[in-house]
C-alpha cells in the first residue's frame, strides 16, 4: 500500500477555502484515493474519493494531478464545525475500500 | 437507518483480564471490519470478517480475535489485556461494491 504523507495541522478561519494537500509518491496504477474526516471520539467518515482528474460533491472537491503523485481536498467555505482531522488514504481495493490504512492526518482548526 | 452501532461505549478492564466489544453494522451490509486508535494516532486495522469469516487481518497478537454472526454482528475479543491495549475501537461496515466504509462511534477501553 502507498505511503501518504501530509501536513500535521492547519489552521483556517470561517469563510476561508482550506487547501490540503497528500503526497503519495508510490502509488500504483489500480490505487484510489479517499479522504476520510473524524471528529474527537467519534469514528472517521468518508468524504470523497477519487482515481485522477477532479471528483466534487456536496461536502469537498479532490484534485488529482496527472501524474497521480498526490492530491489535494478542497473544503470551500469552511465553518467552525469542520474542525476535525482529516485523513488521506492509498489503496487499490477500489470500490469495496475495505481495508483501510490510516496515517495520523491533518489536524484542521478552523477559528472565528 | 440506523448506522453502525457499537457497545459498550466506554469500558474499564483490568490488566490481564479479557473484553468483548460488540458491533451491529449499517442495515444491509454484510462486512463488518475492526480498528484500533490509539490516543493522538489514526485507526489502525485489526481484522475483517465476512460471511461470518476471518478475511484479513492487520499486525495485531493472537490475543485479539473476532466472531461474525449470521446476522452479520460482530464480536471482538482480547484476551490477557495489556496497559498498551488502551484506546478507542472503532468498527466500521461496508458493502463489496460499495465506495465507502461506514464507522461506528467507537468503544472506549481503559486497561488499568
Amino acid at each position: 500500500l502507498a505511503k501518504t504523507t501530509q501536513p500535521i495541522s492547519m489552521d483556517s478561519y470561517e469563510g476561508q477555502e482550506v487547501n490540503i494537500t497528500c503526497s503519495h509518491n508510490n502509488i500504483a496504477t489500480n490505487d484510489y484515493i479517499t479522504w476520510y474526516q473524524q471528529f474527537p471520539s467519534q469514528g472517521p467518515r468518508f468524504i470523497i474519493q477519487g482515481y485522477k482528474t477532479k471528483v466534487t460533491n456536496e461536502v469537498a472537491s479532490l484534485f488529482i494531478p496527472a501524474d497521480r503523485k498526490s492530491s489535494t481536498l478542497s473544503l470551500p467555505r469552511v465553518s467552525l464545525s469542520d474542525t476535525a482531522v482529516y485523513y488521506c488514504l492509498v489503496g487499490d481495493d477500489g470500490p469495496g475500500f475495505q481495508k483501510l490504512v490510516f496515517g495520523t492526518g491533518t489536524r484542521l482548526l478552523v477559528s472565528p | 437507518d440506523a448506522g453502525v452501532t457499537q457497545s459498550p461505549t466506554h469500558l474499564i478492564k483490568t490488566r490481564g483480564q479479557q473484553v468483548t466489544l460488540r458491533c451491529s453494522p449499517k442495515s444491509g451490509h454484510d462486512t463488518v471490519s475492526w480498528y484500533q486508535q490509539a490516543l493522538g494516532q489514526g485507526p489502525q486495522f485489526i481484522f475483517q470478517y465476512y460471511e461470518e469469516e476471518e478475511r484479513q487481518r492487520g499486525n495485531f497478537p493472537d490475543r485479539f480475535s473476532g466472531h461474525q454472526f449470521p446476522n452479520y454482528s460482530s464480536e471482538l475479543n482480547v484476551n490477557a489485556l495489556l496497559l498498551g491495549d488502551s484506546a478507542l475501537y472503532l468498527c466500521a461496515s461496508s458493502l463489496e461494491e460499495n465506495t465507502e466504509a461506514f464507522f461506528g462511534q467507537g468503544t472506549r477501553l481503559t486497561v488499568v
